[in-house]
């Protein structure tokens, strides 16, 4: 049964350049999370998407951060035209239809800009 | 939302119990006390969680005081395995977005 697979699980990227970021979830889940944590900080929040909808996406910064879940595939975080402050860890979790706050996740993405 | 507050860091002895304490003292009727833990370069992962009434499952104990207003994880043999970042937070159940804060850093000694 196997968990909530990331990748790549590190990602170096020079300013300016594309960073794209997966995650598979676990079987069966529909829902998708993604977080991200910067150094010596817990995780916050960024989005929230169920197979081809994004249902909340508060926690994303305005510019240059998207995300998608196609109904084929993985779901997508990427975020153009990378900056220093965007060098962090980039967790994406699962869940159950009817357990949004039950979260699995992965092992996560360590972005670093240089 | 809710706060949470938690001591920054915990020691104990591997073998002994642990007692992590949260305070909520601005807790709502509908938030549920949800507790994980995040072991050095992985994800976090789910603990327990639980509203009113005490919970027990394979990982740990959950102790709610009648008044809701804080909680005790309780871990009953921390082993080695168990030195992580340990997290309290609120939520209702159909709440998604969830809040990790500092949490408490556990350290275990042999």
């Amino acid at each position: 049964n196997a968990g909530v697979m990331q990748n790549p699980r590190h990602l170096v990227r020079r300013r300016g350049q594309e960073a794209r970021l997966r995650c598979s979830p676990m079987k069966g889940h529909s829902h998708v999370y993604w977080y991200r944590q910067l150094p010596e900080e817990g995780l916050k929040f960024m989005v929230y998407l169920q197979k081809e909808n994004i249902i909340d996406e508060s926690g994303m910064p305005k510019e240059r951060f998207s995300a998608e879940f196609p109904k084929e595939g993985p779901s997508i975080l990427r975020i153009q035209q990378v900056v220093r402050g965007d060098s962090a860890a980039y967790f994406c979790a699962s869940s159950p239809r009817d357990v949004p706050h039950e979260q699995y996740f992965g092992p996560g993405t360590r972005l670093t800009v240089t | 939302d809710a706060k949470t507050t938690q001591p920054n860091s915990m020691e104990s002895n591997e073998e002994e119990p642990v007692h992590l304490p949260c305070n909520h003292s601005t807790i709502s009727g509908t938030d549920y006390i949800h507790w994980y833990r995040q072991l050095p370069s992985q994800g976090p992962e789910y603990v327990i969680h639980g509203l009113t009434s005490n919970v027990n499952n394979r990982m740990a104990s959950l102790a709610i005081a009648e008044d809701r207003k804080s909680s005790t994880l309780i871990l009953h043999r921390a082993t080695l395995r168990d030195a992580a970042v340990y997290y309290c937070i609120l939520e209702s159940l159909a709440g998604y977005a969830l809040n990790f804060g500092k949490g408490t850093s556990l350290l275990v000694t042999p």
